[in-house]
């Protein structure tokens, strides 16, 4: 049972562009919701969170936005950067269990 | 700060051989969790524990993986008898703590693969 779903597995964007990651929950219980960035050989590390209780979350080039009505989260990184290349997993918890998404491998082409 | 250490990074095994993974913790942290990482499903929760006490292991394939926290700066996961398709990324991550607004610390994964 995938409580959070990343539906692309693979996105490819120019360096300078955006880059928009979607990531899709089932479980309304959900409080708390990260990214987490993964390069090959590495553990995932975490990039940028949002609460709940509010809609969107900014940290320098990354923004999280979440629309709770539609139990939907984003990443959106600009401009994109080669450095950006790696594997990203959306994540979402309740109570202390995280649930991770599949992942999505983002691209950043110079 | 030493972070989240795993060892070991790689194992090769022998399906029906044993194979025991193990995690330390950042000190203080006050949660450990247990995870695998294959291409068809992703990042998959085995099992977490909260102050060494396992709280959901609902995650745990079947009854040849089992995990321990005997201290708060030590945990185990082990596969008996191991078979090809537990071939994956482990990973081990740790939390301040076992509520929701904390994030997890991950460690670099031990590789395992059972021929």
């Amino acid at each position: 049972d995938q409580q959070v779903k990343q539906n692309s597995p693979s996105l490819s964007v120019q360096e300078g562009r955006i880059s928009i990651l979607n990531c899709d929950y089932t479980n309304s219980m959900f409080d708390y919701f990260l990214w987490y960035k993964k390069y090959p050989a590495e553990g995932p590390t975490f990039l940028i969170s949002i609460s709940s209780i509010k809609d969107k979350n900014e940290d320098g080039r990354f923004t999280v936005f979440l629309n709770k009505s539609a139990k939907h989260l984003s990443l959106h990184i600009v401009p994109s950067q080669p450095g950006d290349s790696a594997v990203y997993f959306c994540a979402a918890s309740a109570l202390g269990d995280m649930r991770f998404g599949a992942g999505t491998r983002l691209t950043v082409k110079p | 700060d030493a972070g989240v250490i795993q060892s070991p990074r790689h194992e090769v095994t022998e399906m029906g051989q044993e194979v025991t993974l193990r995690c330390k913790p950042i000190s203080g942290h006050n949660s450990l969790f247990w995870y695998r990482q294959t291409m068809m499903r992703g990042l998959e929760l085995l099992i977490y524990f909260n102050n060494n006490v396992p709280i959901d292991d609902s995650g745990m394939p079947e009854d040849r993986f089992s995990a321990k926290m005997p201290n708060a700066s030590f945990s185990t996961l082990k596969i008996q008898p191991s078979e090809p398709r537990d071939s994956a990324v482990y990973f081990c991550a740790s939390s301040p703590k076992g509520t929701s607004g904390y994030e997890q610390y991950f460690g670099p994964g031990t590789r395992l693969t059972v021929t």
